[in-house]
């Protein structure tokens, strides 16, 4: 049973450029979560995906902007990258209407900006 | 707004020690599910245990236990005879009931580490 996998693992970028990150959910799983978690810190919600829709958005900018995909992997996309943005991006996969089910994670990916 | 507070940056403690860590929560909602989520260097945030608010009965999972207590907003955990392997970030996360989304809100974690 695959877990939640995201790629690149690592990343590394200048300030001003773009990056995607991907995710594949948990098999059987059909809502994606992505998160912000700096150095230190705990994670930040930034957006939720079902039926390819953005269903929830936290408190980040429109520079951040994601996808989902009929199979339900999901892209999150950073435009104009800031040094700020430098953090570990944590997807998370769960099953919609299960409201007690944890939701899963995957590794994460470690975005560098230069 | 939801928030959740982990006053414990940091402990330190010996191999078989017990372990508890702290955890409040501040939430408008009647009913709300508390997770404990444990972060290995790996990265990967690591599902431990769930409670949900309209039930504060308190358990025991092998090694693990907590403590919700609703009256307080505190849902503490504590690791019985903590094992270098437990050395960890651990993060205290609350989702509230409302089907239009489940975002988790985390606290800032703990870091535990355990010496042999």
């Amino acid at each position: 049973d695959a877990g939640v996998t995201q790629s690149p693992t690592h990343l590394i970028k200048t300030r001003g450029q773009q990056v995607t990150l991907r995710c594949s959910p948990k098999s059987g799983h059909d809502t994606v979560s992505w998160y912000q978690q700096a150095l230190g810190q705990g994670p930040q919600f930034i957006f939720q995906y079902y039926e390819e829709e953005e269903r929830q958005r936290g408190n980040f900018p429109d520079r951040f902007s994601g996808h989902q995909f009929p199979n339900y992997s999901s892209e999150l996309n950073v435009n104009a990258l800031l040094l700020g943005d430098s953090a570990l991006y944590l997807c998370a996969s769960s099953l919609a209407g299960l409201m007690s089910q944890p939701q899963h994670f995957g590794d994460g990916t470690r975005l560098s900006i230069l | 707004a939801q928030k959740v507070t982990q006053a414990q940056t940091e402990i330190s403690v010996v191999e078989k020690e017990d372990v508890t860590l702290d955890c409040v929560y501040e939430t408008r909602d009647t009913t709300y599910y508390l997770f404990w989520y444990k972060q290995p260097p790996s990265g990967e945030l690591v599902f431990l245990i769930r409670r949900n608010s309209f039930d504060e009965q308190n358990e025991i999972s092998g090694r693990y236990s907590w403590n919700f207590q609703k009256s307080t907003s505190s849902f503490n955990f504590t690791i019985t005879a903590s094992q270098v392997v437990d050395s960890a970030v651990y993060f205290c996360a609350l989702r509230n009931y409302k089907a239009a989304g489940n975002k988790l809100t985390f606290g800032g974690g703990t870091r535990v580490l355990v010496k042999p």
